[in-house]
């Protein structure tokens, strides 16, 4: 359940600009999907999460999208700030009752 | 409030030489827990999991094994480190949802291990 083998995909955008992370989920049994931030040399922090009875969930300052009709889930963040530079995971639950799923992972520069 | 703690943050070991680290976590009972690798700039594989005392599932196949002595405590083991263990070690901890599902993890704050 881990994308291990694949270079981070970069994400740049404006300070103050809203920021859109994409993951294409795998699993169709998935039903859980949750996002994560990892600033640098840090463990990944729990931004948010979702279950699939829900297309849309907010938090402070960021929301979650879910469509499940082409597995895509999304994580926007309003009014990007320096302090959003990181790297963002998705993960999703599929058949498992104790893995998590990785997507491979989003590293997110903002520009002043 | 529920807290994990792992360590040491930073370890630097010859080829060849032992290997534990030591994850506990507090405020919580009967955690999944489950160790991490993560290579610089590349996502997360997983390595181990524990789902209760003594009970470690492993997931890739090396040099590296996990034991549970106690409810809240996971250690990472090996007897001789390959230059190829190197990396950012994560520990982390999951509740459970009704039904047994897993929940959403939280990490430790990670070690990074350079086997020179």
């Amino acid at each position: 359940g881990e994308s291990v083998g694949l270079h981070l995909p970069t994400l740049s955008v404006q300070e103050g600009d809203n920021s859109i992370i994409n993951c294409a989920y795998s699993n169709s049994a998935s039903d859980y999907f949750i996002w994560y931030k990892q600033e640098s040399g840090k463990g990944p922090q729990f931004i948010i999460d979702i279950r699939s009875n829900m297309d849309k969930r907010q938090g402070q300052r960021v929301t979650v999208l879910l469509n499940k009709t082409v597995k895509h889930l999304s994580l926007q963040i309003a009014a990007t700030q320096p302090g959003d530079s990181a790297v963002y995971f998705c993960a999703e639950n599929g058949d498992s009752n104790y893995q998590l799923i990785w997507g491979a992972g989003t590293k997110l520069i903002i520009k002043p | 409030s529920q807290t994990i703690h792992q360590w040491p943050a930073t370890l630097v070991q010859p080829v060849g030489s032992p290997l534990s680290l030591e994850c506990t976590v507090e405020g919580t009972s009967n955690p999944n827990l489950y160790w991490y690798r993560q290579a610089a700039g590349r996502g997360l594989q997983l390595l181990f999991y524990s789902v209760g005392i003594g009970q470690i599932s492993s997931e890739v196949p090396q040099n590296l094994s996990a034991s549970r002595p106690q409810d809240r405590q996971f250690i990472l083991s090996s007897k001789k480190l390959l230059l190829s263990d190197s990396g950012f070690y994560l520990c982390a901890w999951s509740g459970r949802r009704s039904g047994g599902l897993i929940e959403k993890l939280f990490f430790g704050s990670g070690t990074q291990l350079s086997v020179l």
